[in-house]
């Protein structure tokens, strides 16, 4: 199993301003991933982060608002941009463990935003 | 495309009842399947998977669900339910499209009434 923990918690923000959200993994890790959770929705995948590499992003999301860094194999950040009142979400970080031939994702708390 | 659907947003029962939380999928190959569910304020935690072999897993909590390929389906079952269980429920899908993801289902709120 893997133990993640997620810097900070909540925030509250205003329009325009940047927040970095930090994710450690108390294990070494290949993949990382970045969800949102818009309120009373699913979660939505952002991008992988592979260390080592630049993260891959989903449709409907970009670099530049959702810039990422991968430094080791225990720790990355996602940075929401130039933030506006619709990215208020929750914001989850998981990573990806295999065991033989079973995978598992393990997921943070969770830092919930909300922006003014 | 991969998707999963969670037709119930909202179940509410009553606690000792049953519970049984539908979960449909759509993909190519074999799916690998999961439940996670989040109590308020909580981040996911995994309740049971499905990779392969015996289609009735069984999971945390007194959770299982069964796998039907022929119905695409992997619904969550609970014969008694108690007020701890209050929570949403996720059902997700292990996708291979480029990357390995998941894709989750909108999730089913779960009220259980005293």
């Amino acid at each position: 199993s893997a133990v993640i923990s997620q810097k900070p918690s909540r925030d509250i923000c205003q329009r325009g301003t940047s927040l970095t959200i930090q994710c450690q993994v108390d294990s070494q890790v290949t993949m990382m991933f970045w969800y949102r959770q818009q309120p009373g929705q699913s979660l939505t995948l952002i991008a992988t982060a592979n260390q080592g590499s630049e993260a891959t992003y989903e449709s409907g999301f970009v670099i530049d608002k959702f810039p990422i860094s991968r430094p080791n194999l225990t720790f990355s950040t996602l940075t929401v941009s130039n933030m506006s009142p619709e990215d208020s979400s929750i914001y989850l970080c998981s990573v990806e463990l295999w065991d033989r031939k079973n995978n598992e994702q393990f997921f943070g708390p969770g830092t919930r935003l909300t922006v003014l | 495309a991969q998707s999963v659907t969670q037709p119930d947003i909202h179940i509410t029962v009553s606690e000792g009842a049953s519970l049984e939380l539908r979960c449909n999928y759509s993909y190519g190959a074999t799916p690998y399947l999961f439940w996670y569910v989040q109590s308020p304020g909580q981040g996911l935690q995994l309740l049971l998977k499905y990779f392969s072999g015996d289609t009735l897993v069984q999971g945390i909590k007194g959770f299982e669900a069964e796998f039907k390929r022929s119905q695409s389906s992997f619904n969550l079952r609970k014969p008694s339910v108690h007020w701890s269980d209050a929570a949403e429920y996720f059902c997700a899908v292990g996708a291979r499209t480029g990357t390995y993801k998941y894709i989750f289902g909108t999730g089913t709120r779960l009220k259980v009434l005293a």
